[in-house]
């Protein structure tokens, strides 16, 4: 399973676009990106997820360029309900149903939003 | 909405006790997590099970057993409760496109 490494912290204040990257350099073929958010005393709850390119909803983008070593998760305009925890996992094929897929997360980026 | 419920949110036990914490889903998911979090730690999976009476082991299995007898409850087991164990334990359950739903956690102390 590709490994994951991310910044332990950020800061940023209300309003600005924030970019986390991860780095897996060891990302499979198989391999997709997911990003999760957690608040304190909440279970993770799922962001996004990718393969390749870019991918864009309603909360964030996700960037993975060509070489998939690496991606960003970018946040727009954050706000202080965006203090959390973040994610990012690299896993095998989201529909694979069989024994031996795991989800494995790492430290997380924990992200202050001031005023 | 998919719902996955844990049975205890706060649980204090002794050591040596056997605990059991609980984890029921109804979205009929064939995958179900168990993890802990400790602080620094990020999550670290402890076991899953992908069918009923499935399971395979994760990163940190030693000290837990699992029972999956049905397939909207998978249930976390320590058969005899150390210090180290206490912990955050996070239960999910995975849907076909991989996204994971969680519950709301156990925290576990264990005296």
């Amino acid at each position: 399973l590709a490994k994951t490494t991310q910044p332990i912290s950020m800061d940023s204040y209300e309003g600005q676009e924030v970019n986390i990257t991860c780095s897996h350099n060891n990302i499979a073929t198989n391999d997709y990106i997911t990003w999760y958010q957690q608040f304190p005393s909440q279970g993770p709850r799922f962001i996004i997820q990718g393969y390749k390119t870019k991918v864009t909803n309603e909360v964030a983008s996700l960037f993975i360029p060509a070489d998939r070593k690496s991606s960003t998760l970018s946040l727009p305009r954050v706000s202080l309900s965006d203090t959390a925890v973040y994610y990012c996992l690299v896993g095998d094929t989201p529909w694979a149903n069989t024994g031996g897929f795991k989800t494995i997360f790492g430290a997380g980026t924990r992200l202050f939003v001031k005023a | 909405d998919v719902k996955v419920t844990q049975s205890s949110r706060y649980l204090v036990k002794r050591t040596g006790e056997k605990v059991f914490l609980e984890c029921v889903q109804d979205m009929d998911h064939e995958n179900m997590f168990w993890y802990r979090q400790d602080p620094g730690l990020g999550l670290r999976l402890i076991y899953f099970s992908y069918d009923v009476k499935m399971k395979e082991k994760g990163d940190i299995p030693e000290g837990y057993s699992v029972s999956r007898e049905k397939k909207e409850r998978f249930s976390l087991i320590l058969e005899s409760a150390s210090t180290n164990q206490t912990s955050m334990y996070l239960c999910a359950s995975r849907t076909a496109d991989g996204e994971l739903f969680f519950g709301e956690g156990s925290r576990l102390t264990v005296l």
